[in-house]
């Protein structure tokens, strides 16, 4: 069974520093791999996602991630946090294979708060 | 395109009533997944449904339930309601073509689920 382990549940950074999240799976199975950020009071918004091909991989509002096979990791990176990064970022995956249908596991969640 | 549909967006209910949660998911997508969210259990897949037919469910008691109709809309079903079930109830279609799991899931707003 696959699982997404989510290192640090709260991470603080001060605005225009380095943003880092990160995120281990485990898996029998080569994953494809998701991060999604929750706004309050929101549904999940898409920030990027690794199926194959390029280990980096760039999303929406100067996010990127890198898949790295032989750590199992997928971490997430800004260079330079906004104010408006401050939310709670989800690390997910999902297998390749008829028992996956649908399912999204995610990890438990880590809150980004950017200071000024 | 409009995103997912959620409705109701709020809801209270008592103990031992059942509720009928509504997504309606981008048009075009067939598949619809559904994900139970709570501050002591995360993101929890519940079930997902693909033209009408369930092809995946998660570790959830009967009292769960959802069915597809045929313009992809879906519902979920909870009956006799416990404390427990308060929730964040989230959906999440997909266009799910054959058997990729490349696809991405797109969330709505959810369901605030609030038993008393």
């Amino acid at each position: 069974a696959q699982s997404v382990t989510q290192l640090g549940s709260h991470v603080s950074v001060s605005e225009g520093a380095l943003v880092l999240l990160r995120c281990n799976y485990s898996s029998s199975v080569p994953p494809y791999l998701f991060w999604y950020v929750q706004y309050p009071n929101q549904g999940l918004q898409l920030l990027l996602k690794y199926t194959t091909g390029a280990t980096l991989v760039k999303g929406i509002n100067g996010f990127e991630a890198e898949f790295k096979k032989s750590e199992t990791s997928f971490h997430l990176t800004k260079p330079s946090a906004h104010m408006s990064d401050a939310a709670e970022y989800f690390c997910a995956v999902i297998l390749a294979g008829g028992t996956s249908y649908g399912k999204l596991t995610f990890g438990q969640g880590t809150i980004l708060t950017v200071h000024p | 395109k409009a995103g997912v549909t959620q409705t109701p967006r709020y809801l209270i209910k008592t103990r031992g009533q059942q509720v009928t949660l509504s997504c309606s998911p981008i048009s075009g997508h067939r598949s619809v997944s559904w994900y139970q969210q709570t501050p002591g259990q995360g993101l929890q897949f519940l079930f997902e449904y693909f033209s009408e037919t369930q092809r995946n469910k998660g570790n959830f008691p009967g009292r769960f339930s959802g069915r597809q109709f045929s313009n992809s809309r879906s519902e979920m079903n909870v009956s006799t309601l416990e404390l427990g079930d308060s929730a964040l109830y989230l959906c999440a279609s997909s266009y799910t073509s054959g058997p990729t799991y490349q696809e991405t899931q797109y969330f709505g707003p959810g369901t605030r689920l609030l038993v008393l």
